[in-house]
């Protein structure tokens, strides 16, 4: 069975910092493209970054360039994102994401939420 | 950054009809003018996000046949050949062929 398991989400002051983790079963972990997606509430969805399989490639949407941080650990089917310098408008859920060529897997998300 | 707009962006369907939305980018898709990077994704009420749909036209795997894609270039469409009431949801496109990867505002069909 396939599960994707995605913890670490909190109440954040801004300025504050948080590491989310996301423990994938199930599938050929390090062959998957590992993404994060996040949707704040009522919105829509906005995809954070991304992390190649063996963690050597990164990219990630301009909002989040130099803040965020996301890394990979094939020995334990994990993939992080380090969160720095949090703001208001970084208040979402926060999904993990694997897509691979013909599926995709993806947690249930973890709600960070910014705010003083 | 590449901008995806969907439309409609409220549709209304019976049950059995069928169901299209389009997504026009705002820059060509279509990567050494060949493939284009476009995704589908279903989001149901209280759910997670779940791919339908990737590199325009390959449905993933368990999706159902009546779930189809088409496009290239900057015009791309989703249909549904006869909407079921487990289609209830939000639907999005997402492009990867340039950085970064952008989702449309999204799609909300529902039941008439």
């Amino acid at each position: 069975e396939v599960q994707v398991v995605e913890s670490g989400g909190n109440l954040v002051q801004p300025g504050g910092s948080l590491r989310l983790s996301c423990a994938a079963s199930g599938f050929s972990f390090s062959t998957f493209w590992m993404n994060w997606v996040r949707q704040a509430p009522g919105e829509g969805l906005e995809w954070v970054g991304n992390i190649n399989p063996d963690g050597s490639g990164k990219s990630y949407v301009d909002s989040v360039k130099g803040r965020f941080t996301i890394s990979r650990d094939n020995a334990r089917n994990s993939v992080y994102l380090q969160m720095n310098s949090l703001r208001a408008e970084d208040t979402a859920m926060y999904y993990c994401a694997g897509w691979g060529s013909s599926r995709s897997y993806w947690g249930q998300g973890t709600l960070v939420t910014v705010s003083s | 950054d590449v901008v995806l707009t969907q439309s409609p962006l409220s549709l209304p369907v019976t049950l059995g009809q069928p169901a299209s939305i389009s997504c026009r980018s705002s820059q060509s898709l279509a990567y050494n003018d060949v493939n284009s990077f476009l995704d589908w994704f279903q989001q149901r009420p209280g759910q997670s996000p779940r791919r339908l749909i990737h590199g325009v036209s390959n449905r993933d795997s368990g999706v159902p046949d009546r779930f189809s894609g088409s496009g290239s270039g900057t015009d791309f469409t989703l249909k549904i050949s006869r909407v079921e009431a487990e289609d209830v949801g939000v639907y999005y496109c997402m492009q990867y062929t340039h950085r970064p990867h952008t989702f449309g505002q999204g799609t909300k069909l529902e039941i008439k």
